[in-house]
């Protein structure tokens, strides 16, 4: 496909578990960034890569919150021991680089921790 | 820090009209990248207009218009004839000085504008 792709779209976790969120950007993008956003808010800032580097990590709100993107095209998001409080939908964007400013967001995935 | 502030949680618009969403933000920085998004209920996030601070013209992209007056530190958006598919929640966002390719966003809390027929 030409756009973001994020699985699975929805992931319902008991309280304790740790899952995994995947993130496949658009072919040849450069930059990755993982947001998380709450029910009724604006998306926040967790992390950026450029292809596998990861440059920022300073939005991840843990040490349970661990990002990956080891060739540089697909990232994995994981947050171990799931608290109620990881409920959101969380986003990814990837973006060309270099001069190009915009950033093309998936259709996100939605966690609920109960 | 660097802040966007979006003021309306909600605003309604008869179909057809044009309609005003605000936006205001707060940086030092002299380099910076204002966007405006559409999300509808789907959840994804839809780009619709940027605007550098560099711009001296206003942006535009079809019906959107974004009215940036640099001194007041706001980047307003303009929607012209409303249509029903506008319905949707819509984020203002920054973009942090170019420290590394890419840049992270900084969004708003949003506005959800509702287009009655």
């Amino acid at each position: 496909g030409a756009g973001v792709s994020q699985s699975p779209r929805y992931k319902v976790a008991k309280r304790g578990q740790d899952v995994a969120l995947r993130c496949d950007p658009i072919s040849g993008h450069v930059s990755l960034f993982w947001y998380q956003q709450a029910l009724g808010q604006g998306p926040e800032f967790l992390t950026y890569f450029q292809n596998e580097a990861q440059l920022d990590k300073s939005g991840l709100p843990s040490d349970r919150f661990f990002a990956e993107r080891p060739e540089g095209s697909v990232s994995t998001l994981k947050i171990q021991r799931t608290q109620q409080e990881d409920s959101a939908v969380y986003l990814c964007a990837s973006s060309a680089g270099g001069t190009s400013v915009n950033q093309y967001f998936g259709p996100g995935t939605r966690l609920t921790v109960t | 820090a660097q802040k966007i502030t979006q003021t309306q949680p909600g605003m309604f618009v008869q179909e057809k009209e044009a309609v005003t969403l605000d936006c205001t933000y707060d940086t030092s920085d002299q380099s910076y990248g204002l966007f405006w998004y559409k999300q509808p209920s789907s959840g994804e996030m839809i780009f619709l207009i940027y605007q550098g601070s560099y711009d001296e013209q206003n942006a535009t992209e079809g019906r959107y218009s974004l009215n940036f007056q640099k001194a007041r530190k706001s980047a307003n958006l303009v929607i012209s004839a409303s249509q029903l598919g506008d319905s949707a929640m819509y984020f203002c966002a920054m973009r942090e000085t170019f420290l590394y390719q890419g840049g992270k966003l900084i969004f708003g809390q949003g506005t959800e504008l509702s287009v009655k027929p």
